[in-house]
């Protein structure tokens, strides 16, 4: 089983834009992608969800090439609230089903 | 607040001991899953429940069981334990099973010890 994963740990400066990529060659064809973001001995919080292309809100943007094997969260002009823990979860064909798994998480350091 | 309730939020207890985390999904929600976080470690998928169905499985012992209830609450036994189940236990639910575009939000969690 293809393992979804992501950088260990990114650092940036206090407004900066920074971008995470997740690959997932196995995806499947009808999952949406969706990213989250933990703090320490807390729940993981939605952020962003997409199925291709480019989808956008308020807090982030989410990249997705059409072949769907990677996908890139962006968060612009990060703050020092935005440290934590960032997960994509996909589905992964398990036979005429898939099972929802995250990927290996990125730490994301950010300071002045 | 994501609407997803879990109980108990600390829990220590005994090697060999049995546990019932108990987990409140969104008003709404039909779907739950159980995954579990160990210390510095990414989040593990358990089990999922639809409306009372079990839906899928993943990397869950088989000393662990779980159910949803005619009330779409769940609770996930964990028994005969050991110190390597310690762990974050977290409950997510969604509306739907897996159709597109259906968003699994999650609860903060049960933090179980096993001394």
């Amino acid at each position: 089983l293809a393992k979804t994963t992501q950088p260990i740990s990114m650092d940036s400066y206090e407004g900066q834009e920074v971008n995470i990529t997740c690959s997932h060659n196995n995806i499947a064809t009808n999952d949406y992608i969706t990213w989250y973001q933990q703090f320490p001995s807390q729940g993981p919080r939605f952020i962003i969800q997409g199925y291709k292309t480019k989808v956008t809100n308020e807090v982030a943007s989410l990249f997705i090439p059409a072949d769907r094997k990677s996908s890139t969260l962006s968060l612009p002009r990060v703050s020092l609230s935005d440290t934590a823990v960032y997960y994509c979860l996909v589905g992964v064909p398990t036979g005429t089903a898939s099972k929802l798994t995250f990927g290996t998480g990125t730490r994301l350091q950010v300071t002045l | 607040d994501s609407g997803v309730t879990q109980t108990p939020k600390h829990l220590i207890t005994a090697t060999g001991q049995r546990v019932t985390l108990r987990c409140s999904p969104r008003s709404g929600d039909l779907s739950v899953y159980w995954y579990q976080q160990s210390l510095d470690q990414g989040l593990q998928f358990l089990i999922q429940y639809y409306n009372g169905e079990e839906r899928a499985k993943g990397n869950i012992l088989e000393r662990f069981s779980a159910q949803q209830f005619p009330d779409l609450h769940s609770e996930l036994n964990l028994s005969s334990l050991e110190l390597g189940d310690s762990a974050l236990y977290f409950c997510a639910s969604s509306v739907g099973d897996r159709q597109p575009g259906n968003t699994i939000y999650f609860g903060e969690g049960s933090w179980l010890t096993v001394v």
